[in-house]
């Protein structure tokens, strides 16, 4: 099983809709969670960190459920230029050193925004 | 502020040659690290740096070595170049390995032949 696991999409929603991803972790001991955003043959750019809370960002919330595992992000009021990859990052335990975690990337999941 | 810088930005080398991509940041970060992005595996690591001097291997570290001389630069050598080592290769920085958000350089695109 993949550490942190994301369907790759693509979803396709038409401009003004609302649209959310989901992401799967299977290491309880993970503690930080982001979502990062991905443009054609660019590099990753954090979108967002994740609080056991839920976090809002404008038109973005971030929601972490523990005890299932998973990690969603949803966008309201979709607009063309949120067309990208979105990644979901967690930060797993690295026992093999005994030192502190390091990130994991999803595969991400792409999204197209259309007229 | 220029954030993190890759260099170059597409290389195509010959099965054997040897070449660095270079990385540097300029935010003052302890903790570095190598990734390479190929189709349907997303960012994998490859070797990274907790600090000036300090660098451990990641998942994908055959192939490749580092170094962290100073806190700003972080070079990835590729000793003999293999067609399986073809991918887009990003470096990223951040304050700590795991609570902050990383910072991307905009990645260098590497063909073998």
């Amino acid at each position: 099983r993949k550490e942190v696991e994301q369907d790759p999409g693509p979803f396709n929603v038409p401009e003004g809709a609302t649209v959310a991803f989901n992401c799967t972790y299977s290491n309880s001991a993970s503690q930080s969670f982001f979502w990062y955003r991905q443009d054609c043959r660019k590099e990753p750019k954090l979108l967002m960190s994740v609080y056991s809370s839920g976090n809002e960002d404008g038109r973005f919330t971030a929601q972490l459920n523990r005890a299932s595992q998973y990690i969603s992000l949803l966008i309201r009021d979709s607009k063309l230029s949120d067309s990208a990859t979105y990644l979901c990052v967690v930060n797993i335990p690295e026992w093999r050193t005994g030192t502190a975690s390091k990130l994991t990337f999803g595969t991400g999941t792409r999204l197209q925004v259309t007229l | 502020n220029a954030g993190v810088t890759q260099t170059p930005k597409f290389q195509v080398l010959k099965t054997g040659q040897s070449m660095t991509l270079q990385c540097a940041q300029d935010m003052n970060h302890e903790y570095m690290s190598w990734y390479r992005q190929d189709p349907g595996m997303g960012l994998r690591l490859i070797h990274y740096s907790v600090g000036a001097g300090i660098t451990d291997q990641g998942e994908v570290p055959n192939g490749y070595n580092v170094s962290r001389s100073t806190t700003e630069d972080f070079p990835l050598r590729l000793l003999s170049a293999a067609p399986s080592q073809t991918s887009v290769y990003f470096c990223a920085s951040s304050r700590d390995r795991s609570n902050y958000g990383y910072t991307f350089g905009s990645g260098t695109r590497l063909t073998v032949v």
